[in-house]
């Protein structure tokens, strides 16, 4: 079964840290996602990444950056922590897209607080 | 940017009832998928439609896009508990590589 697992389900951080958010896929996926979640917004792209070393910003890109050093591996950085961030922070793959019917394999969610 | 509305944000109802939600927009999209996430997971996908006027059925759950592809519904019939979680539309670019995400609704179904 197709998995994309999230490192942390739950985290705590201060104001400022720098925060790490991890993401692999086993599905060989060339496209990956991540979004945040907040309630009555819906999903909101914050970055992806069609391949290796490749990343675009999507809508909210402010205040995050990101890297994917190998393929099965996409990390969402928050590089000063700041209490805005405060979110569920979800991880998606797919194949690669243009086709209609794509769908998206999204983690099980971090759940991230910003103190 | 396109946008899409979904409406209901909330719904509460007993277990047997019948229910529709909408997702609405301006924009045509060129496809447009409904996911289910439930508590603690991430959402997974429930069907895609892609023509407009297309009509889906997944058992009690029926699916329709828009004779325009600006807006859809998700109808449940004789709703369950297990039917309760965040509903959400996502309509994808003509392109076919980007999903926009609605609001979503989220649906409680008491026994």
């Amino acid at each position: 079964d197709v998995k994309v697992t999230q490192s942390s389900r739950y985290l705590v951080k201060r104001t400022g840290e720098k925060v790490f958010l991890e993401c692999v896929q086993d599905m060989d996926h060339e496209n990956m996602f991540w979004y945040r979640q907040d309630p009555g917004l819906g999903l909101r792209l914050i970055y992806f990444s069609y391949d290796v070393k490749m990343k675009e910003k999507g809508d909210i890109p402010e205040g995050y950056s990101v890297s994917r050093e190998k393929k099965e591996r996409f990390s969402l950085i928050l590089e000063s922590a700041s209490t805005n961030q405060t979110s569920m922070y979800l991880c998606a793959s797919r194949t690669e897209g243009g086709r209609l019917d794509e769908k998206l394999f999204f983690g099980s969610g971090t759940q991230l607080s910003v103190l | 940017t396109q946008l899409l509305e979904q409406s209901p944000q909330f719904l509460s109802i007993q277990e047997g009832e019948n229910l529709t939600v909408y997702c609405n927009s301006s924009s045509v999209f060129s496809s447009l998928q409904w996911y289910r996430q439930e508590p603690g997971e991430g959402p997974v996908l429930l069907v895609t439609v892609v023509t407009g006027g297309e009509v889906k059925k997944l058992k009690r759950l029926t699916f329709q896009f828009g004779d325009a592809r600006k807006d859809s519904s998700l109808h449940i019939t004789a709703a369950q508990p297990g039917d309760t979680g965040l509903y959400l539309c996502a309509g994808g670019n003509n392109a076919g590589n980007m999903l926009t995400f609605g609001g979503g609704t989220r649906l409680m179904v008491k026994p």
